[in-house]
């Protein structure tokens, strides 16, 4: 299994709870990028790690979002006081150092969150 | 922000025939990608352009970068039932994020 892994498939959850969203990048990839995608829509990108480089948080809509990656690796999408509005698929990519071979982003299956 | 405009939305085809899709910008772009996302799963990189006016294929798909570098199309030739999905148009961000800016996709349904 070398491609890109995401925990959980899905999550139901209630209005006001707080969710955690887990991805396993590709083994030796240095970008991470957190990506969401609302029904019958293209992908809204998040936010992006490169190596010990402070993330790019530009895409975060709003402070109730937070992300980390622990050791280069793992990331974790924490989603505070969920509304409904958050509810999409949540897509995690990475990709290998920059440049042209790193403009490839691998994604994972996504998690569908699901706020109620 | 950077928005591009994909079309059509949607499209319904006979299997084995052709498709062509297609996207604009009102921006200058160096990079334009060619994604496809299965049902349930993440988007894959179909094709990638670099080169204003650069056609490229891959197997039954082709794609061409714009001259102006503000749009661009892809071509399905032959269509089968697993060209079935959304393809999205894509475009790379400057800077350091490199981040990827995607359409609204165009929704392929073949018909048998």
């Amino acid at each position: 299994g070398a491609g890109v892994s995401q925990s959980p498939s899905n999550k139901v959850t209630e209005k006001g709870k707080d969710v955690e969203l887990r991805c396993d990048p590709i083994s030796g990839h240095t970008a991470l990028y957190w990506y969401r995608q609302s029904l019958g829509q293209g992908l809204e990108f998040l936010i992006y790690f490169q190596g010990n480089s402070a993330p790019d948080k530009s895409g975060l809509p709003s402070d109730r979002f937070s992300a980390e990656r622990t050791g280069g690796s793992v990331s974790t999408l924490t989603i505070q006081r969920t509304q409904q509005e958050d509810s999409a698929v949540y897509l995690c990519a990475s990709s290998p150092a920059s440049g042209r071979a790193g403009e490839t982003q691998y994604f994972g299956p996504g998690t569908r969150l699901l706020v109620l | 922000g950077q928005q591009l405009n994909q079309s059509p939305q949607s499209m319904f085809i006979q299997e084995g025939e052709d498709v062509s899709m297609n996207c604009t910008s009102s921006s200058i772009f160096n990079t334009w990608l060619w994604y496809k996302q299965d049902p349930g799963e993440g988007p894959v990189l179909l094709i990638a352009l670099y080169k204003a006016g650069e056609l490229t294929s891959n197997g039954r798909l082709t794609a061409q970068f714009g001259i102006t570098r503000k749009d661009s199309f892809l071509n399905i030739s032959a269509s089968i039932p697993s060209d079935v999905g959304i393809y999205f148009c894509v475009v790379i961000s400057s800077g350091s994020a490199r981040q990827l800016t995607f359409g609204s996709g165009t929704q392929l349904t073949v018909l048998p």
